[in-house]
């Protein structure tokens, strides 16, 4: 009965070589978050989408994109993965935006950059 | 300065302890307040929310101070199995939250 659905959880990648990570979810939310968690910090925002809307948070580095093709995928792309970039990547969704939203987590993709 | 701080610990207390956390945080707009709990290498999971007027849930005590921008966590009698780590979030009027770094916890035998 997993909402939200991480995939691949574990992803290897060449430093340099693109990687793509994906999320589903199957509770027709509006809004669909990626947060990056480095190891002992706190999740941080990276952007969001609120259907079709795009809004990237300001310190979001240009390296990170996504996609939303429909109202249950969104993709973060990585274009040119840094050592820096390691890192759990955590997908989230709302059914809307606001304070009194909960958000709902995936389980996360742990990604290694060699 | 972090908008959300937390003694990061680790916070080492026996099964059965009473252990508290806080939470400061420095942006007054700041709407809702959680805490989410993280199991290692795992999603933060919604734990509780926290009211000005203080909510329980079973072992759990969730305290909010507007006027100090201070948020709190008690677990009573804790058990083995609360150990995990324990976010502070807080919420601004967009909806964006807002993570402390985290106060991790181990109950021991």
């Amino acid at each position: 009965d997993a909402m939200v659905i991480q995939n691949p959880r574990y992803q290897v990648t060449q430093f340099g070589k693109p990687v793509t990570l994906s999320c589903s979810q199957t509770l027709n939310h509006n809004v669909m978050y990626w947060y990056q968690q480095k190891s002992s910090q706190a999740p941080k925002l990276l952007f969001h989408y609120y259907d079709k809307d795009f809004n990237n948070e300001a310190d979001t580095p240009d390296n990170f994109q996504s996609r939303r093709p429909n109202t249950s995928f969104c993709f973060l792309d990585i274009r040119s993965p840094g050592l820096g970039d390691a890192a759990m990547y955590l997908c989230a969704t709302s059914r809307d935006l606001g304070q009194a939203e909960t958000q709902y987590f995936g389980p996360g993709t742990r990604l290694l950059v060699l | 300065r972090k908008e959300v701080e937390q003694d990061p610990g680790p916070f080492n207390v026996p099964e059965g302890a009473t252990v508290a956390f806080n939470c400061t945080y420095s942006n007054s707009a700041s709407q809702s307040f959680f805490w989410y709990r993280q199991d290692c290498r795992k999603e933060p999971k919604l734990l509780m929310s926290v009211y000005s007027s203080g909510n329980e849930d079973g072992r759990f005590t969730a305290q909010l101070n507007r006027a100090s921008q201070y948020i709190s966590l008690l677990i009573r009698d804790s058990k083995l199995s609360d150990s995990a780590t324990y976010l502070c979030v807080v919420t601004r009027n967009t909806g964006k939250l807002i993570f402390g770094q985290g106060t991790t916890l181990q109950v021991k035998p």
